[in-house]
């Protein structure tokens, strides 16, 4: 059962234009949801978050929206830099801190 | 660098054979997280670890064992290996302590490489 679920395996973007991506999930029980991006040969770094009862969190140029009724987060980063380019992940979190991460989308941004 | 140290980076082995992966937290974290990814997949939750204690568990296989030390330093212990369990394994670790308030990152090590013959 995939509680979390990025279906966009891979998405090409011009740099300086928007990047979308996204995610959904089936928990009900998350009570926040995080991104994170990954460099080939590097662990995963955290990259934003949101709580479970907001519904936008901005940091510069990445900004997640949350919508609770559609069980549907996304990731918006503008604009788009080459150095953005990584896979990301969308993750539901709960009481231990215990992540559930979606499959991942691989960002290319072109220069 | 997020501070979680794994070792070995790389380790190549065959099939049968029994490998421990190692990871040390952030100075000051008490739980530890270990995590597989196999070839172009997510981030699969095999098993938690706090203060010592196994907290929660995932997909972890009965082959696969684990165990926080009393330094909070983690080891995963992978036998029987087959050609499946080629996959990177990421340790995790956070400063949660159960009271939550915190925004639940993790921080995650650079991950060890495991390749089975």
């Amino acid at each position: 059962d995939q509680q979390v679920k990025q279906n966009s395996p891979s998405l090409s973007v011009q740099e300086g234009r928007i990047s979308i991506l996204n995610c959904d999930y089936t928990n009900s029980m998350f009570d926040y949801f995080l991104w994170y991006k990954k460099y080939p040969a590097e662990g995963p770094t955290f990259l934003i978050s949101i709580s479970s009862i907001k519904d936008k969190n901005e940091d510069g140029r990445f900004t997640v929206f949350l919508n609770k009724s559609a069980k549907h987060l996304s990731l918006h980063i503008v604009p788009s830099q080459p150095g953005d380019s990584a896979v990301y992940f969308c993750a539901g979190g709960n009481a231990g801190n215990m992540l559930t991460f979606g499959g991942g989308t691989r960002l290319m941004v072109k220069p | 660098d997020s501070g979680v140290t794994q070792t070995p980076k790389h380790l190549i082995t065959a099939t049968g054979q029994r490998v421990t992966l190692r990871c040390s937290p952030r100075s000051g974290d008490l739980s530890v997280y270990w995590y597989q990814q196999s070839l172009d997949q997510g981030l699969q939750f095999l098993i938690q670890y706090y203060n010592g204690e196994e907290r929660a568990k995932g997909n972890i296989l009965e082959r696969f064992s684990a165990q926080q030390f009393p330094d909070l330093h983690s080891e995963l212990n992978l036998s029987s290996l087959e050609l499946g369990d080629s996959a990177l394994y990421f340790c995790a670790s956070s400063s949660w302590g159960g009271t939550g308030g915190d925004t639940g990152e993790l921080f995650f090590g650079e991950g060890s490489r495991l390749t089975v013959l």
